[in-house]
């Protein structure tokens, strides 16, 4: 069964600095996995998606997260951080079936100026 | 632009009512989702739909109904409502499925209080 385990609930980092959300999944098959944002009252939006293409996934907003599969790990860095990247982070893992998709617990970014 | 719309942003009923949120896109997607987030729980899947009329349950459908009549709406019906329903809902859709790298589109969100 697919799982997703997000280090730390809560980040705080300074503007300029760099930007480090862990993720790391277990999957029975080559899984996809993605990055979804939630920026305050708002819902999710797609961030960026591992789709086997190519290791080193670019996403919106400066956001990159690179695919590991000896480490089972999906981790989402930024190199500087705005102070507009405050938010909420989902690490996710599709669970195979009609688009379902498992989502984890979630990362609070906090940037200080 | 793609659009997810939930009927109200914030809710407060009663234990024991009948409770119905809304959800309508308009992107003409299949596949659609109703999720509720929790702190330090992330989003835990309720129920969804592939088709007007079908329903699987997800990981949590306890106390929960859904109704797909027509495709671009998806509605989530709590039939007596709970102090523990007291949460943010957060609908979703995404196109039919060709193999998990569907993107799903979310709404803004619901948060019903239930007092």
């Amino acid at each position: 069964a697919q799982s997703v385990t997000q280090l730390g609930s809560h980040v705080s980092v300074s503007e300029g600095a760099l930007v480090l959300l862990r993720c790391n999944y277990s999957s029975s098959v080559p899984p996809y996995l993605f990055w979804y944002v939630q920026y305050p009252n708002q819902g999710l939006q797609l961030l960026l998606k591992y789709t086997s293409a190519a290791t080193l996934v670019k996403g919106i907003n400066g956001f990159e997260a690179e695919f590991k599969k000896s480490e089972t790990s999906f981790h989402l860095t930024k190199p500087s951080a705005h102070m507009s990247d405050a938010a909420e982070y989902f690490c996710a893992v599709s669970r195979g079936s009609q688009g379902n998709l498992i989502f984890g617990k979630g990362t609070k970014l906090s940037v200080k100026p | 632009d793609v659009k997810v719309t939930q009927s109200s942003r914030y809710l407060v009923k009663r234990t024991g009512e009948k409770v119905f949120l809304e959800c309508v896109q308009d992107m003409d997607h299949e596949n659609m989702f109703w999720y509720r987030q929790d702190p330090g729980l992330g989003l835990r899947l309720i129920y969804f739909s592939y088709d007007v009329k079908m329903k699987e349950k997800g990981d949590i459908p306890e106390g929960y109904s859904v109704s797909r009549e027509k495709k671009e709406r998806f509605s989530l019906i709590l039939e007596s409502a709970s102090t523990n329903q007291t949460s943010m809902y957060l609908c979703a859709s995404s196109t039919t499925w060709t193999g998990g790298l569907e993107t799903q589109y979310f709404g803004p969100g619901t948060r019903l209080l239930v007092l």
